[in-house]
This record gives C-alpha cells, sequence and structure tokens, in this order.
C-alpha cells in the first residue's frame, strides 16, 4: 500500500492521559500536514512539515500538542493531558512540493476522551 | 481572513437525478487554489480537483463537472446521473499560503445522500 498510513486507526483513552498518533506520508513526499476533523465538521489545518522543518502552526494548537518529523519522513502527534474536547479524529495528509498538487489523505486517527 | 462556505449540509437525491453541490469562498489572496474532496464512510478524503484562480474553465470528469466563477467567488460541483456510490460527504476547501501548498481551509461539508 502506498498511500498516507496512520496509526492507531482509533484509540479511546482517559481525560488527563497522554496519547500519541504516528504517520508515514507518502515515501517521496517532503511536505505533511495535521488536520483535525470534529463531528459534523470540516477538518481543521493544525501543523505543517517540510521535511523535518515545522513550519507553520495553527492558533488551535496549544501547548498541549506538540508534532514532530524527525527523519523528514513519518511524523507523530502527542496530545498531552487529554481533555474530553481533544476527541476528533486526527488527519494526516501529505503532498509532492508547492501549491500544484494535491494533498493525500489517510484515514485517520479517531480518538475518544473518557 | 479565509472562509468557505458549503449552505447545503444535507441533500437526499434519487439514483439518476443530477445535483450540484454549492461553495462559496472569500479570501484577499490574489492567487489561490481550489479544492473538492469526498469523504466517504470509511472516512478518508479521497481528492477530486484542484483549480488555479487563474484558470476559470469549467471542467468535466465523467458524470463529474465543476462551475468556477470568480466574479461571485464559487466553485460549484455537479454530479450527473447520480449513482448509490455517490453517498458521501463532500467538502470544498481552499489553500492559504501558497507557497506551502496544502494548507487548506474546509467548508463544513455537504452530506450527499443518492437513494437507490
Amino acid at each position: 500500500d502506498t498511500g498516507v498510513s496512520q496509526d492507531p486507526r482509533h484509540k479511546i483513552t482517559k481525560r488527563g492521559q497522554n496519547v500519541t498518533f504516528r504517520c508515514d506520508p507518502i515515501s517521496e513526499h517532503n511536505r505533511l500536514y495535521w488536520y483535525r476533523q470534529t463531528l459534523g465538521q470540516g477538518p481543521e489545518f493544525l501543523t505543517y512539515f517540510q521535511n523535518e522543518a515545522q513550519l507553520e502552526k495553527s492558533r488551535l494548537l496549544s501547548d498541549r500538542f506538540s508534532a514532530e518529523r524527525p527523519k523528514g519522513s513519518f511524523s507523530t502527534l502527542e496530545i498531552q493531558r487529554t481533555e474530553q474536547g481533544d476527541s476528533a479524529m486526527y488527519l494526516c495528509a501529505s503532498s509532492l512540493g508547492a501549491g500544484k498538487t494535491e494533498a493525500f489523505f489517510g484515514q485517520g486517527t479517531r480518538l475518544t476522551v473518557v | 481572513a479565509q472562509k468557505v462556505t458549503q449552505a447545503q449540509t444535507e441533500i437526499s437525491v434519487v439514483e439518476k437525478e443530477d445535483v450540484t453541490l454549492d461553495c462559496v469562498y472569500e479570501t484577499r489572496d490574489t492567487t489561490y487554489y481550489l479544492f473538492w474532496y469526498k469523504q466517504p464512510p470509511s472516512g478518508e478524503l479521497v481528492f477530486l480537483i484542484r483549480r488555479n484562480s487563474f484558470d476559470e474553465q469549467n471542467e468535466i470528469s465523467g458524470r463529474y463537472s465543476w462551475n468556477f466563477q470568480k466574479s461571485t467567488s464559487s466553485f460549484n460541483f455537479t454530479i450527473t446521473a447520480s449513482q448509490v456510490v455517490d453517498s458521501a460527504v463532500y467538502f470544498c476547501a481552499l489553500n492559504f499560503n501558497n507557497n506551502a501548498g496544502n494548507m487548506l481551509t474546509f467548508g463544513g461539508g455537504t452530506r450527499l445522500m443518492v437513494k437507490p
């Protein structure tokens, strides 16, 4: 499978716990994006990497959130001290080059905070 | 600030009917890209089309067609002869910070239900 892969697909956690999600982009794609989608809404941009550099962060990304892409390949998104409001689908996407190419999305990680 | 509005939250049609999904956008950028994505029940966003702001030609791809009108800031999507497999949520999106490519502002989506 050569698409964007996300792991885990589902995560249930207790409030206050830390969680980490992983995204493996399409191998030749140097740009990687994280989005969050709550039920019944469109995805909202969280952060963007070009290779290993995190170039843009949304104000939605509070200090409890951190994202990394250490070698410019896979990326992780960590949420510390989870809150019920963090319950959402977390989507990862990758693309090749600038605005001339489209982003390909993974199937997402659905987080439920209980 | 950027904004994408999809006023139709839910549309229900019978198979073989034509259906148009509306999208209106706001941006101060002179160069931008507009997108449509399909999200089936499996959850993965599937890319359908990307349109450059300088290209106002309508596009047709099989049963799908898109009407981009800069004068009204609209980028509408029509499915001709709809099929049950077209049932999904459809999102219109607009990119910001063009250098970054795919940092997108999405609309709220339109849920399309095609009944047999």
